[in-house]
Order: structure tokens, then sequence, then C-alpha cells
């Protein structure tokens, strides 16, 4: 069982806006900043936003992050085919003192 | 461009050692903190460890005492060593670089990930 809960899946429609939350605790999110990872099919995990709500170099801004209390969450808009993927938060955990990932989230384009 | 690229066995033995090692190209291992994170089939990210070019090390609680990170910077390399595997380290293993913050926020996020190594645990 993860220490951050993610919903087990997600869909949505080409050109629609999906959010993807993560709950977390007052020892992760909550005193922490928020990462979010975009994992493709066969693929190793790729760095889609850090510290809450940036972008690295080269992800569209389609990809949005915000983070509120001990809740993060994850917008895609204008929704594509590609984006299909499985996602997850992470954050340093204070108790853990290490980092924590969220069970991941299961992002189908229907 | 940074780079990375694990390697070692494929297949591990219950109650043995498994040896994975992270080579950086592109970049020197003495600048970041390293990661190895491994994926179980079908479930989600677990974080193992990570290593600062100095030695230093901290690990998850949860493996803490099967798991050893260690770097070699004349080879440019990281290393993970867990012991007394079972079944259940059956994953994939990736090595990342670490993009860590420490102060009042603490950052940690791994902007440059390995193409990960399947390693099965079988007699």
């Amino acid at each position: 069982q993860s220490v951050m809960t993610q919903p087990p899946s997600a869909s949505g429609t080409p050109g629609q806006r999906v959010t993807i939350s993560c709950s977390g605790s007052r020892s992760n999110i909550g005193s922490n900043f928020v990462y979010w990872y975009q994992q493709l099919p066969g693929t190793a995990p790729k760095l889609l936003i850090y510290r809450n709500n940036q972008r690295p170099s080269g992800v569209p801004d389609r990809f949005s992050g915000s983070k509120s209390g001990t809740s993060a969450s994850l917008a895609i808009s204008g929704l594509r085919s590609e984006d299909e993927a499985d996602y997850y938060c992470a954050a340093w955990d204070g108790g853990l003192s290490g980092p924590v990932f969220g069970g991941g989230t299961k992002l189908t384009v229907l | 461009q940074v780079q990375l690229q694990e390697s070692g066995p494929g297949l591990v033995k219950p109650s043995e050692t498994l040896t994975l090692t992270c080579t950086v190209s592109g970049g020197s291992i003495s600048s970041n903190y390293w990661s190895w994170i491994r994926q179980p089939p079908g479930k989600g990210l677990e974080w193992i460890g990570y290593i600062y070019y100095s030695g230093s090390t901290n690990y998850n609680p949860s493996l803490k005492s099967r798991v050893t990170i260690s770097g070699d910077t004349s080879k440019n390399q990281f290393s993970l060593r867990l012991s007394s595997v079972t079944a259940a380290d059956t994953a994939v293993y990736y090595c990342a670089r670490v993009m860590i913050t420490f102060g009042g926020i603490i950052g940690f996020g791994m902007d440059v990930w390995g193409q990960g190594t399947t390693v099965t645990v079988s007699s």
C-alpha cells in the first residue's frame, strides 16, 4: 500500500481535460515539493513536473501541476492518444527520510 | 546529454546477492546524487536508495538491511547490491540522476533515467 494515494485509473477523450489527484500527508506533500512522472508502456519513467508546477524543457504546456495542502494534482489539457500512460506522483517524506511514490494512475484515452 | 545504462545478470537465484551497475555517460557522477528505483511486474515504483559522489548514502528503510549502493568515480559508475533475494525482488531495476534540494522544503526528483534492466529471482 502506497504512502500517497492516486486513483488507479482515469480516462478521457481526445481534446478533453483530465485531472489526476495525489493525496498524501503533512510529512510528504504537505511539507515538500511534488513531482510527477509519465511512464509510457514498456519504457522508463520520464519526469513530467518538478517542484509542484515546473515543467522540464520539452514537456508541453498541456501538462500542469498544482498543490494544495496535503494534496496535489496533475492536469492534462487537449488530451492526445500519445498521453495514454501510467502517471506517478512523488515527494520526499520526512518520516521515511526518503522519497515516496503514489501507486500510479493508468490514463486511457478513449 | 547525460545518459544512464544499467547492466547485470537478468537471473539471480534465491538467497543470493543481486548486483547491478549503472554507467553514466555524457556527465560526471562527481556532481550529483544518484538513485536506484525498482518496479515489480505490473506494480508501481519503489525507491531503493541513493548515493552522493562523496559516498554518503540513504536507503529505503524496508530494504536497508539488505542494500548497499556504492560509487566508482574512476569508472563513472555506481552500483547496487541487494542480498538474500527472494521472488519478491523480481522487478525492473532503474538507475536515475537526482535533482535534490535540501532545506525548509525538500525536493527530490529524478530527471534522467536509465532504460531499466529486468531481474528475475528464480532457481
